[in-house]
């Protein structure tokens, strides 16, 4: 079946340009979780939602950063005013239930995002 | 809060070596552990991973990783390395007491197969 759609896979922005950067999720699966994995790091969390609810955004960097899941399926991450530092690739991940009891996380290819 | 050590950013062995990956984590109450693989411009691919029961847990591609407590370890291994297994391979936790369930990686170790 098809997995962790993302697009664009590549995206080149010129600083202070907004981006929006999309997840679709493998059909049925709940929740919806965004990393950010910089250049030789590991990813790291952003965001996660259950639903359309969004229940922990507590790894968005600034406030430049917002994700949206407005119907429970899928999702937007949008970076607003894009800095160079923002460079990075952005993964998103779903999982069936809620993502607990150690439930895998199945991710997509990811989006590069360069800003120049 | 947790974090992923894995000691080694690269490592290199002969096609048909043994491959030992390591990792350590650092809470006191043991997390939900993973390997994932990733390959250039793909995502991460699950390997295995241990959630309860059986500490020795094995996965795709001839790959196995112990849960150790008293070490606070979760090393991947394989017997005998293929040239395919060229790729990177990130640790991560789940901190079972984390209502977000989100996963916190290491920093990644690239495996590189010699022929």
């Amino acid at each position: 079946g098809a997995g962790v759609s993302q697009s664009p896979r590549y995206k080149v922005a010129k600083r202070g340009q907004d981006v929006a950067l999309r997840c679709d999720p493998i059909s049925g699966h709940v929740s919806l979780f965004w990393y950010q994995q910089a250049l030789g790091q590991g990813p790291e969390f952003l965001t996660y939602f259950q639903n359309e609810a969004q229940l922990d955004k507590s790894g968005l960097p600034s406030d430049r950063f917002f994700a949206e899941r407005p119907e429970g399926s899928v999702s937007t991450l949008k970076i607003q005013r894009t800095q160079q530092e923002d460079s990075a690739v952005y993964l998103c991940a779903s999982s069936l239930l809620g993502g607990g009891e150690g439930e895998t996380q199945y991710f997509g290819p990811g989006t590069r995002l360069l800003v120049l | 809060a947790q974090s992923v050590t894995q000691l080694g950013s690269h490592v290199s062995v002969s096609e048909g070596a043994l491959v030992l990956l390591r990792c350590n984590y650092s809470s006191s109450v043991p997390p939900y552990l993973f390997w994932y693989v990733q390959y250039p411009n793909q995502g991460l691919q699950l390997l295995l991973k241990y959630t309860t029961g059986a500490t020795l847990v094995k996965g795709i591609n001839g790959f196995e990783a112990e849960f150790k407590k008293s070490e606070t370890s979760f090393h991947l291994t394989k017997p005998s390395a293929h040239m395919s297994d060229a790729a990177e391979y990130f640790c991560a936790v789940s901190d079972r007491l984390d209502s977000s369930y989100k996963l916190i990686f290491g920093s990644g170790t690239r495996l590189l197969v010699r022929p």
